[in-house]
């Protein structure tokens, strides 16, 4: 099945240690997202995809980077994670034109900092 | 003022009744609207699209837009204890159409 995957499930780190998240997907949608999502709170947009096309949010922290080598792959860098940075962090697609269709989430990955 | 705003519930409502989900939006230019169901501990999961004024219905869900007050809702008919969750409310804008800006959710409990 097409689909949108994200590892690992559960990701703990040290305080300040650099850690990847990493998205993939078989559905061939040309944009691809990141969300943090925190306890009882919506879904923050730290940055997008369109194609090669990078779009950061302006609140987005620089310790967030992200890479896109390829159609099916993102990742996800916390250069320097902090206890704030501890949440849910959810990779999504849309198909070209983007939000007006909804997004695929892929299962998210829990980070820990400790 | 938040772009999308939810009360945060929890809304209880007996099995069997209707649970109905209120979400109003700041952005006179948004075009889609989104209803997503999240699961304690898991990704949200969309479950309504909506992009004119009124009413469509999928099942035992009808989603209601409304676009001069800037509303729109969600009606769950005939609750299961399996529907109790967080809803998410999600718009999308014309002027940024790439993105979807989402509430804070409304967590319901259906109750047996």
């Amino acid at each position: 099945d097409a689909m949108v995957i994200q590892n690992p499930r559960y990701q703990v780190t040290q305080f300040g240690k650099p850690v990847t998240l990493s998205c993939s997907q078989t559905l061939n949608h040309n944009v691809m997202y990141w969300y943090q999502q925190k306890s009882s709170q919506a879904p923050k947009l730290l940055f997008h995809y369109y194609d090669k096309d990078f779009n950061n949010e302006a609140d987005t922290p620089d310790n967030f980077q992200s890479r896109r080598p390829n159609t099916s792959f993102c990742f996800l860098d916390i250069r320097s994670p902090g206890l704030g940075d501890a949440a849910m962090y959810l990779c999504a697609t849309s198909r070209a034109g983007g939000g007006g269709y909804g997004y695929t989430f892929g299962s998210g990955t829990r980070l820990t900092v400790v | 003022q938040k772009e999308v705003e939810q009360n945060s519930g929890p809304l209880s409502v007996p099995e069997g009744a209707i649970a109905s989900l209120n979400c109003t939006y700041s952005d006179r230019g948004s075009q889609s609207f989104f209803w997503y169901r999240q699961y304690s501990g898991k990704s949200p999961e969309l479950i309504m699209f909506i992009y004119s004024n009124g009413d469509k219905e999928d099942g035992r869900f009808t989603a209601q837009l409304n676009k001069a007050s800037q509303y729109v809702s969600l009606l769950i008919r005939d609750s299961q204890p399996s529907d109790s969750a967080t809803y998410l409310c999600a718009v999308n804008r014309e002027s940024s159409a790439s993105k979807i800006i989402f509430g804070s959710g409304t967590r319901l409990s259906i109750r047996p």
